[in-house]
């Protein structure tokens, strides 16, 4: 099993430019959850999605958005990037909300 | 003050020593989850528990309910032990993390 697969791996970007950070889990997982990580700072949820068919904001939402596609695949898009977007972003999945979560390996974005 | 509060920051140990990693939080809590993260950035899951003790290996992670807080033990520490890990605790639809602890172990 691939577990939870993020794509791309690494981005750089341009101030303004847009992009979508793709995700998909095979676990047959009920939730899927987008989080952002910086330096000294612990995992921040950015947009969950309890179930397929519903997202929900988390901590930190503004300058993106999200779309669960199907139970499989959750997406995170920006929309006009900003250098404060520089991070690292992890999707994860899980049977239910709550419970272990699984994680992809992170995308490493740098907006210039 | 942020709902997880880890301790140390940083820690540095020679190999085969104990290790403990301290979490404290603030909030109701469903579960307490302890995650590795290794240099290469990718996070495991170690532990997710809700009351006593676990134990796989050498980890061990308990929890006081009462108290809210957590310990993540190490026994004989080994340089691949090297990784941050990192409290989080799941409530009402998310997980709330620490900062994380950098572990380093020297041969």
């Amino acid at each position: 099993n691939a577990g939870v697969t993020q794509t791309p791996k690494f981005q750089v970007l341009k101030t303004g430019q847009s992009m979508t950070l793709q995700c998909a889990q095979d676990m047959n997982h009920n939730s899927m959850y987008w989080y952002r990580q910086d330096p000294g700072m612990g995992l921040r949820l950015i947009y969950y999605s309890a179930s397929e068919g519903t997202t929900d904001k988390g901590e930190v939402p503004n300058g993106y958005n999200v779309s669960r596609l199907n139970k499989r695949e959750f997406s995170l898009r920006l929309e006009s990037a900003a250098p404060s977007q520089t991070s690292v972003y992890f999707c994860a999945s899980s049977e239910l909300t709550g419970t272990e979560a699984f994680f992809g390996q992170g995308t490493r974005l740098t907006v210039v | 003050k942020n709902e997880v509060e880890q301790s140390p920051q940083n820690l540095t140990a020679q190999e085969g020593e104990f290790i403990t990693i301290n979490c404290s939080y603030s909030v109701g809590i469903s579960a307490l989850h302890w995650l590795q993260q290794h240099p290469g950035g990718g996070i495991v899951s170690l532990f997710m528990l809700s009351s006593g003790k676990k134990k796989h290996g050498r980890l061990i992670a308990t929890i006081n309910i009462q108290e809210k807080h957590s310990s993540l033990h190490i026994t004989a520490s080994h340089p691949r032990d090297s990784a941050v890990y990192i409290c989080a605790v799941s409530g009402n639809n998310d997980m709330r993390f620490g900062a994380g602890t950098r572990l380093t172990v020297k041969p």
